[in-house]
């Protein structure tokens, strides 16, 4: 139980190129989603907590015009990486917690490699 | 400022070598701490959650405890499969948003 799914799993791209990450609870609904950013031996950052129905709430230093994060249903969000560029290369990973108790555990998808050439 | 420190960093064992990975944490209020296990180039997969103090809780050669301060991931007899990074992470009781703080995690090398 409690599967993460996330899509793609590797994404090589252009410069400019805007790149959208899907997040999806498989087997339990999510009215919580997150998405982190994971650099090479580093720990996970949290850039951005998403909410079903509402805006997403950013973590300071994260820009919101280019990170764009939709949650339109309990169980889908998605992350648009906006006119990336090398910068933006790293690995993004998504999580989501059921909406049965805050005390859930966030439950992990298996991350998005993004390189930006 | 709530945080949250692993040590060591990375530890290499012999197969059967058991040991612990060590989590302190400063936190106004603990609503839950966490353990996951990351393999290279995944997402972490979660194993436990302890809620208060002198909660133990255990899976195959795993087990978690939890103290006001600190909580240890027990590894008994250790396999080279369980060769992971093990992150642990806590929740604030009084959140007003669900994020969870994140330690930098510790690197286990299990050698045959």
């Amino acid at each position: 139980g409690a599967v993460v799914s996330q899509h793609p799993s590797r994404v090589i791209c252009k410069s400019g190129t805007s790149v959208k990450i899907e997040c999806r609870s498989l087997d339990f609904q999510a009215t919580t989603m997150f998405w982190y950013r994971q650099f090479p031996k580093q720990s996970l950052m949290l850039m951005a907590t998403s909410n079903e129905g509402s805006k997403a709430t950013y973590e300071q230093g994260v820009e919101k015009d280019k990170f764009l994060i939709n949650h339109a249903s309990l169980t889908l969000s998605t992350l648009t990486v906006t006119s990336a560029h090398p910068e933006d290369s790293s690995f993004y990973i998504c999580s989501a917690r059921d909406k049965t108790g805050v005390s859930q555990p966030q439950h992990f998808g298996d991350g998005t490699r993004l390189s930006i050439l | 400022e709530d945080q949250v420190t692993q040590s060591p960093e990375a530890l290499r064992l012999q197969e059967g070598e058991s040991s612990s990975l060590n989590c302190s944490y400063t936190v106004s209020g603990l609503r839950g701490l966490f353990w996951y296990r990351q393999d290279p180039g995944k997402g972490p997969e979660f194993l436990f959650t302890l809620y208060s103090a002198g909660e133990e809780k255990e899976k195959e050669r795993l087990k978690a405890t939890l103290t006001k301060k600190e909580s240890f991931l027990h590894i008994t007899a250790p396999k080279p499969e369980d060769s992971a990074t093990y992150l642990c992470a806590v929740q604030r009781l009084m959140n007003r948003d669900d994020k969870i703080i994140f330690g930098k995690g510790t690197r286990l090398h299990i050698l045959p």
